[in-house]
């Protein structure tokens, strides 16, 4: 079953352009987490967000987490051809052990 | 620190042809996990491990079997592979939120 979903399923931009990637999910959690995947490489973790903080920044990174409509979002600011990767949204799932359920994904293709 | 390694890279079976998958880990994390990523299937959960000497099934555990003998390792194997076994396989290590994932196995059943 598909806690996450992400949406769009795929982004393509200019460089120096923002990239804003959503996560739905469907029943309550206690973080929200973010990873990035290159073409052949395995998962990265980009950044964790606890579910009584609303924003979180990381570099370039901005997450935010609306917990009341169960959705949250990555923004990458000024982006670069080196962020051209799969982005995923992962929540705890079952009874955790740090168990987590991962999105679809979404490709974000930048261009130079 | 190596963190997470896959052996072997990319491995191609016939099928019922058997094989182990050997994930290793120096970071002393309890938890273990084995992955599968297929095209517009995002990752699936095929066993994971609370600790040494624990397994237990994750969402796709029908036809893997899983091993954690030593904390640092956790070892995947398919007895009798099928070609819907063609997949990437991860492996990955936490404790307790974040996970640290290997490079990958690329399988392919013939």
């Amino acid at each position: 079953s598909q806690q996450g979903e992400e949406d769009p399923q795929a982004l393509s931009i200019q460089e120096g352009e923002n990239a804003t990637m959503n996560c739905s999910y469907k029943t309550s959690i206690n973080n929200l987490q973010w990873y990035r995947q290159n073409s052949g490489r395995g998962l990265v973790h980009l950044i964790l967000i606890r579910s009584n903080e609303r924003e979180k920044h990381s570099g370039r990174l901005r997450v935010t987490l609306d917990t009341s409509k169960k959705s949250s979002s990555l923004l990458i600011t000024a982006s670069r051809a080196a962020d051209t990767a799969s982005y995923f949204c992962a929540t705890p799932s079952g009874t955790s052990y740090g168990k987590l359920t991962f999105g679809q994904g979404t490709i974000l293709t930048v261009h130079p | 620190n190596a963190g997470v390694t896959q052996t072997p890279k990319f491995r191609v079976l016939k099928t019922g042809q058997s094989m182990t998958l050997l994930c290793a880990q120096d970071m002393n994390h309890e938890y273990m996990y084995w992955y599968r990523q297929d095209p517009g299937m995002g990752l699936r959960l095929i066993h994971y491990s609370v600790g040494e000497g624990t397994t237990a099934k994750g969402e796709v555990p029908d036809g893997y079997n899983v091993s954690r003998l030593k904390k640092q390792n956790f070892l995947l194997g398919l007895e009798s592979a099928a070609p819907s076994q063609t997949s990437v396989y991860f492996c990955a290590s936490s404790y307790p939120n974040e996970q640290f994932f290997g490079p990958g196995t690329r399988l392919t059943v013939l």
